[in-house]
């Protein structure tokens, strides 16, 4: 059974820093793109960013291009967001996604964990 | 940036009815890299269909989508009681977009 398990959010004032965490299992993680995907409270949905099987293709939504940083740890089966400089619009719940397509990445999102909630207040 | 726009924002159906769901494009969407999601509240999306037509494991056969270019759809052929929700529809073949979701509530 695939688990996404989403760890790291909580209250943070405007300017710092947070970093979320994904932990993954039940399919083999360092075949498949990772993704993460936002949605503010009471609202859509947002893609956030996202990055290939092997760390070599890596993008993000122009809203947090260069605050955030995406990586992963295939050894750990682990995601990972690094979010500096944040802002009260970033506050959101955060959802961890699994690519569909082996490999190559589609940006279809089949397996989606709980979330964490990022709060950035002051 | 493709902004997709969804229609209507509520739908109020009765168990048993028909829903249908539309998604239109601001700009054509290639190769139909269109999917649909469902959520529920307190919980996580869930994949429903891609491909505009092809629906993820697991999901029922009473949801079907249809569309091409800047016009797609989302059917429900007979409303089941864990069927009311919201419903996003995400293009992936410019970037990355959702639309702002339809919600389908109990009449």
């Amino acid at each position: 059974e695939v688990q996404l398990v989403e760890s790291g959010g909580g209250l943070v004032q405007p300017g710092r820093s947070l970093r979320l965490s994904c932990a993954a299992s039940g399919f083999t993680f360092d075949d498949y793109a990772m993704h993460w995907v936002r949605q503010a409270p009471g609202k859509g949905l947002e893609w956030v960013s996202g990055i290939s099987w092997n760390s070599g293709s890596i993008g993000y939504a122009d809203s947090v291009k260069g605050r955030f940083t995406i990586s992963r740890d295939n050894a750990k089966n682990s995601l990972y967001l690094q979010m500096n400089s944040l802002r009260a619009e970033d506050t959101a719940l955060y959802y961890c996604a699994k690519d569909s397509d082996i490999l190559t990445g589609s940006f279809v999102f089949d397996y989606w964990g709980q979330g964490t909630l990022v709060t950035v207040s002051s | 940036e493709i902004v997709l726009t969804q229609s209507p924002g509520t739908l109020s159906l009765s168990p048993g009815e028909r829903a249908t769901l539309s998604c239109r494009a601001s700009q054509s969407v290639s190769s139909s890299y269109l999917a649909w999601y469902q959520q529920k509240p307190g919980q996580a999306p869930r994949l429903l269909i891609y491909g505009a037509s092809s629906r993820a494991t697991g999901i029922p056969d009473r949801f079907s989508g249809s569309g091409s270019g800047t016009d797609f759809t989302l059917t429900i052929s007979r409303l089941e009681p864990e069927d009311f929700a919201v419903y996003y529809c995400q293009q992936y073949g410019s970037s990355r977009s959702f639309g702002q979701g339809t919600k389908v509530e109990i009449k």
